[in-house]
């Protein structure tokens, strides 16, 4: 079976300070990984996502993303955290066949301090 | 390129009432999910179509729960005799389906209150 775990429920970090977010995953094989940002009452926005290649994944607001095939992990970073990054983050799996569905972790909530 | 839209944004209702929620996808993409998230949860997937076949469907999708995407389109997800136990965010999401590499979209979700 396939799952995410996202061991923190609420980070609170100062502004511009750095930011790293924990995922970790469940999988037989390799799968395809994405962070989604969720604003209060908003739906999902895409920030990253991890096919194959190049371990270290680029996204937009300025997170990147490393996959570790050998901690099964796609831990999200940020150098510096502005306020407007305040939100609940997901990560997300795919098990990258045909059937596409996401299996996502709980979320972490991101709290910034001004 | 406009996104993934739903309709209506809020809804209240009813023990026992019927809801019926609309996703219109991005427009050239051909398949179309949709995931329920509870507070403090991450979204959990319900039901997907390819084109207007719906190709799977989770054991959280009751019988009271049906999901149409008539002419692969637009979809609805009509919830019959609601309870309140349905109150969550129903969120759609898209994509193109090329066989590989698939990205979903999401739309701003449904947000389900029953009394």
């Amino acid at each position: 079976a396939q799952s995410v775990t996202q061991p923190d429920i609420h980070i609170t970090v100062s502004e511009g300070a750095s930011l790293e977010l924990r995922c970790n995953y469940s999988y037989g094989a390799t799968p395809y990984l994405f962070w989604y940002v969720q604003s209060p009452g908003q739906g999902l926005q895409l920030l990253l996502k991890y096919f194959s290649g190049d371990t270290l994944v680029q996204g937009i607001k300025g997170f990147e993303a490393e996959f570790k095939r050998s901690q099964s992990s796609f831990n999200l970073r940020k150098p510096s955290v502005h306020w407007s990054d305040a939100a609940e983050y997901f990560c997300a799996l795919d098990r990258g066949s045909t059937l596409g569905r996401l299996y996502f972790g709980r979320g972490t909530q991101l709290t910034v301090w001004p | 390129d406009t996104g993934v839209s739903q309709n209506p944004r809020h809804k209240i209702t009813k023990r026992g009432q019927n809801v019926t929620f609309r996703c219109d996808p991005i427009s050239e993409h051909n398949r179309l999910y949709w995931y329920r998230q509870t507070l403090g949860q991450g979204p959990e997937f319900l039901t997907y179509f390819q084109n207007e076949a719906q190709l799977e469907k989770s054991r959280l999708l009751s019988d009271r729960f049906s999901a149409e995407r008539p002419k692969g389109s637009f979809s609805t997800l009509e919830i019959q005799r609601t309870e309140q136990g349905d109150s969550a965010m129903y969120l759609c999401a898209s994509s193109l389906d090329r066989g590989y590499q698939e990205t979903q979209y999401f739309g701003p979700g449904t947000r389900l209150l029953v009394l």
